[in-house]
């Protein structure tokens, strides 16, 4: 149990155009999802927690404008990288705790496999 | 702020060597740990968590952490390792606040060779 998938694994887009990354529960429902970003040999930046029905809280330095996050339900948040430029290529890695598990909190973060984007 | 600092970032052993990877991080309130594993191509997968309790965790895969609260460490130990261990090993931190849910802070990583 406790399986994250993300979609797309890998995304290669033009400089300027938006792209949606797809991050869900496969078999637990999540009420916050956190998105993260993983530079090359450098830990992973947290950019936003993901509360479903609710604004996403960005982390500092991270745009809001440009980084938008969309909880929509239990099991699917997303990530749309808008205008899209170079430095903003990057593994973007999202994570989810279970809700409402009888053992577990959801301090516990399950993380899916990531995305690659890159930007050309 | 709090932070997370994993001292070695790069560690060679042969097969059967005993490994200590260590954690500390910069907090005075209650945490949760946790160390996360990366396999080569694979995505981070919990090795094992610390949210109270004895502070003696085992995790999967013989690996097991202590917590020393009064040094604000938790380092990783396995007492033989094997090949199959090779990958990024990253320690994390979660700090309470009132028992709500918080954001991970994470090390820098710690990449792990384990020569045959």
């Amino acid at each position: 149990g406790a399986v994250v998938s993300q979609h797309p694994s890998r995304v290669i887009c033009k400089s300027g155009t938006s792209v949606k990354i797809e991050c869900r529960s496969l078999d637990f429902q999540a009420t916050t999802m956190f998105w993260y970003r993983q530079f090359p040999k450098k830990s992973l930046m947290l950019m936003a927690t993901s509360n479903e029905g609710s604004k996403a809280t960005y982390e500092q330095g991270v745009e809001k404008d440009k980084f938008l996050i969309n909880h929509a339900s239990l099991t699917l948040s997303t990530l749309t990288v808008t205008s899209a430029h170079p430095e903003d290529s990057s593994f973007y890695i999202c994570s989810a705790g279970r809700t409402s598990h009888p053992t577990e909190s959801t301090d516990t973060q399950y993380f899916g496999p990531g995305t690659r984007l890159t930007v050309l | 702020a709090q932070s997370v600092s994993q001292h070695n970032h790069h560690v060679i052993l042969s097969e059967a060597a005993s490994l200590e990877l260590g954690c500390n991080y910069s907090y005075g309130g209650t945490v949760n740990l946790f160390w996360y594993v990366q396999y080569p191509g694979q995505h981070l997968q919990l090795l094992l968590k610390y949210f109270s309790g004895d502070p003696l965790v085992k995790g999967i895969k013989g690996f097991e952490a202590e917590f020393i609260k009064s040094k604000f460490s938790f380092n990783l130990r396995k007492p033989s390792v094997q090949w199959s261990d090779t990958a990024e090993y990253f320690c994390a931190v979660n700090a309470r606040y009132g028992g709500a849910t918080n954001k991970l802070i994470f090390g820098t990583g710690t990449l792990l060779a384990v020569q045959p």
